[in-house]
């Protein structure tokens, strides 16, 4: 079965620092990943996808995720934050077989910008 | 396209009472999902429908908990006798049909509805 953890629960970084939110997730099949974004009163908005080719994928504002097969992770990396970054960010997988409808979460982390 | 809409966005209700939330996908997606997000929890896969047909149900849906998309459109989740422990955010999401592999899924959801049971 899929699943995904996110070991930090909330993260504070200064503004302009970097930051990494991390993803580790568990499955004995392909899969694909994900990075949600939920900002506050709104509904959750893809960040990112990772679903095969280059490891590395992008996203339009800055942020990036590397997809690590033998760590089992996803991480989530800005080189530079800024407040209107401040969400709550969430990892998610679906294995890739056919038929599979379901997306797994993480628990979610809280990233919090200092100005 | 307006995106996913959902009704009502907030619930406040007594325990033992019945709530319904109604979803309306974008209008060209033919899958729909419910989720649901408690405190400090990320979303937890409900069931979701391929046009009119309820093709998976997670266990946590319980025979309290009841979703419809007649006619392949909108969708309504319902909680009959509702208990302190219905109280969490329900979400709904949709996607079109796609020819690529299913997993690759690229959901749009909506704003939530959020239920606090008393």
């Amino acid at each position: 079965a899929q699943s995904v953890t996110q070991l930090d629960s909330q993260v504070p970084v200064f503004e302009e620092a970097p930051v990494e939110l991390r993803c580790n997730y568990s499955s004995s099949v392909s899969v694909y990943l994900f990075w949600y974004v939920q900002y506050p009163n709104q509904g959750l908005q893809l960040l990112l996808k990772y679903l095969s080719g280059s490891t590395l994928v992008e996203s339009i504002n800055g942020f990036e995720a590397e997809f690590n097969k033998s760590q089992t992770s996803f991480h989530l990396r800005k080189p530079s934050v800024h407040i209107s970054d401040t969400a709550e960010y969430f990892c998610a997988v679906s294995e890739a077989w056919f038929g599979n409808e379901k997306l797994t979460f993480g628990t979610g982390t809280r990233l919090t910008i200092i100005p | 396209d307006t995106g996913v809409s959902q009704d009502p966005r907030h619930k406040i209700t007594k325990r033992g009472q019945n709530v319904t939330f109604r979803c309306d996908p974008i209008s060209e997606h033919n899958r729909l999902y419910w989720y649901r997000q408690t405190l400090g929890q990320g979303p937890e896969f409900l069931t979701y429908f391929q046009n009119e047909a309820q093709l998976e149900k997670s266990r946590l849906l319980s025979d309290r908990f009841s979703a419809e998309r007649p006619k392949g459109s909108f969708s309504t989740l319902e909680i009959q006798r509702t208990e302190q422990g219905d109280s969490a955010m329900y979400l709904c999401a949709s996607r079109p049909r796609q020819g690529a592999k299913t997993g690759a899924n690229v959901l749009t959801f909506g704003a939530g509805s959020r239920l606090t049971v008393l």
